[in-house]
């Protein structure tokens, strides 16, 4: 079965470094997104994107985060300066047909700690 | 804004049935979520309701009740697999948000 598949599984920075979180969709999916979850708390939005742009953001998503779609199959979180606070797992989710479908498809996490 | 409720813990025996209770305020509905997170892993996809009702998939079932705000899910023939953290989920009327309730999480003892 198809699967969103994201690297790096865990990841150990050190403060104010810049990391990159990559994610491969399901491939005929065309809604992507970004969710965290910081250790003990609910599952956050931070941003969807269609059609190589953005199509919503939250207020966590500031100019510290940003996204992309360099290629056909990858999709990319940047985040930069990092600080303590960023410690998290970050979900990529990836949805077929946006709000006409069933459900969004999570993948493993990235579990991101800044140190 | 978003607020979506659930109880934060919960605990039943095995091969009992328990009900998870979600309650929402949200400026747009298109549609109600739940899934299932283990700890330390990626929530997974149990059932979806747009419209009012019950649904059935083999020991969960989901109602809702958008006039009041209100979902459950229901798992029967609990077993001891069962203990995870269930989160209920509202999509929004675009269809590219979904807001989670923080968790509730199942203990299933024997």
């Amino acid at each position: 079965e198809p699967e969103v598949t994201q690297t790096p599984s865990h990841q150990v920075t050190q403060m104010g470094q810049e990391v990159i979180l990559r994610c491969v969709p399901i491939s005929n999916h065309l809604y992507f997104y970004w969710y965290r979850q910081i250790l003990g708390q609910k599952v956050e939005f931070l941003v969807s994107f269609y059609n190589n742009e953005i199509s919503e953001k939250s207020e966590i998503f500031d100019d510290q985060f940003s996204v992309e779609r360099p290629d056909g199959s990858n999709f990319t979180l940047k985040i930069r300066s990092t600080k303590l606070e960023d410690s998290a797992m970050y979900f990529c989710a990836s949805n077929p047909q946006g709000a006409a479908g069933n459900t969004i498809y999570f993948g493993e996490g990235s579990w991101l700690t800044v140190v | 804004g978003q607020n979506i409720d659930q109880p934060t813990e919960m605990t039943a025996t095995e091969g009992a049935i328990v009900q998870i209770n979600c309650t929402y305020q949200t400026s747009g509905f298109n549609g109600l979520f739940w899934y299932q997170q283990h700890a330390g892993e990626a929530p997974t996809f149990l059932s979806y309701n747009v419209l009012d009702g019950l649904e059935e998939k083999g020991r969960f079932s989901s109602f809702l009740s958008r006039s009041k705000g209100y979902s459950y899910l229901l798992l029967k023939e609990l077993q001891m697999k069962d203990s995870a953290s269930y989160l209920c989920a509202v999509r929004d009327r675009t269809g590219n948000q979904f807001y989670f309730g923080t968790g509730t999480s199942l203990t299933v003892i024997p």
